[in-house]
């Protein structure tokens, strides 16, 4: 069955610094990942997205991420966080063959002034 | 110009009653969806209709009932309300075969509290 993990429930990092947010998935064949980002009160907004071609990914907002096929992974990356990306975190896997995306538990972001 | 929008944005009311949520979307998407997101922020599908034809049906009370008049909206209809209805409430849509390419566009949600 197809599954999304993002192992960690809180991660805290100062504004500045670089960001890494895990996310692993279990799927057959090759996947189609996302990334979304819910700021506190909002909707979930689009970060990016992969299903073909290269593995780095850009997105918007300074956010990248990469897919590992040998590991299972979609790591979102950025090299320097500032507060206003203080928000709620959710790493996505689809196919295109039906019409629903598996969805992470989410990674809640926060920056330290 | 907002591409999916719900209504209400909030809703409080009593255990028991009736009420609804209404969405529309105005992105030509054929593909719409509820999802529920609980207090640790869990989002948990519902629903989905394509072209007005139930294609996902999670298992949900039937106290819940979506009605989608047309492709561009999707409301979902609680009756007697419960404590444990008390969530966030995501509308979305998406473009049949073409999620790969788009994701989906989602709806500012709805937080219903049920006191």
């Amino acid at each position: 069955a197809q599954s999304v993990t993002q192992p960690d429930i809180h991660i805290t990092v100062s504004e500045g610094a670089s960001l890494e947010l895990r996310c692993n998935y279990s799927y057959g064949a090759t996947p189609y990942l996302f990334w979304y980002v819910q700021s506190p009160g909002q909707g979930l907004q689009l970060l990016l997205k992969y299903f073909s071609g290269d593995t780095l990914v850009q997105g918007i907002k300074g956010f990248e991420a990469e897919f590992k096929r040998s590991q299972s992974s979609f790591n979102l990356r950025k090299p320097s966080v500032h507060w206003s990306d203080a928000a709620e975190y959710f790493c996505a896997v689809g196919a295109d063959s039906n019409y629903q995306l598996i969805w992470g538990a989410g990674t809640k972001l926060i920056i330290k002034p | 110009d907002t591409a999916v929008s719900q209504t209400p944005k909030y809703l409080v009311t009593q255990m028991g009653n009736d009420k609804s949520i209404k969405c529309e979307q105005n992105l030509g998407h054929d593909t719409m969806y509820w999802y529920k997101q609980d207090s640790k922020k869990f989002l948990k599908i519902m629903f989905s209709y394509n072209n007005k034809e139930l294609i996902i049906n999670e298992t949900v009370p039937n106290r819940f009932s979506p009605k989608s008049p047309d492709k561009a909206h999707l409301n979902l209809h609680i009756n007697s309300l419960e404590l444990g209805d008390s969530a966030v409430y995501f509308c979305a849509s998406s473009q049949r075969g073409r999620t790969a390419d788009y994701g989906y566009t989602f709806g500012s949600g709805t937080r219903l509290t049920v006191v």
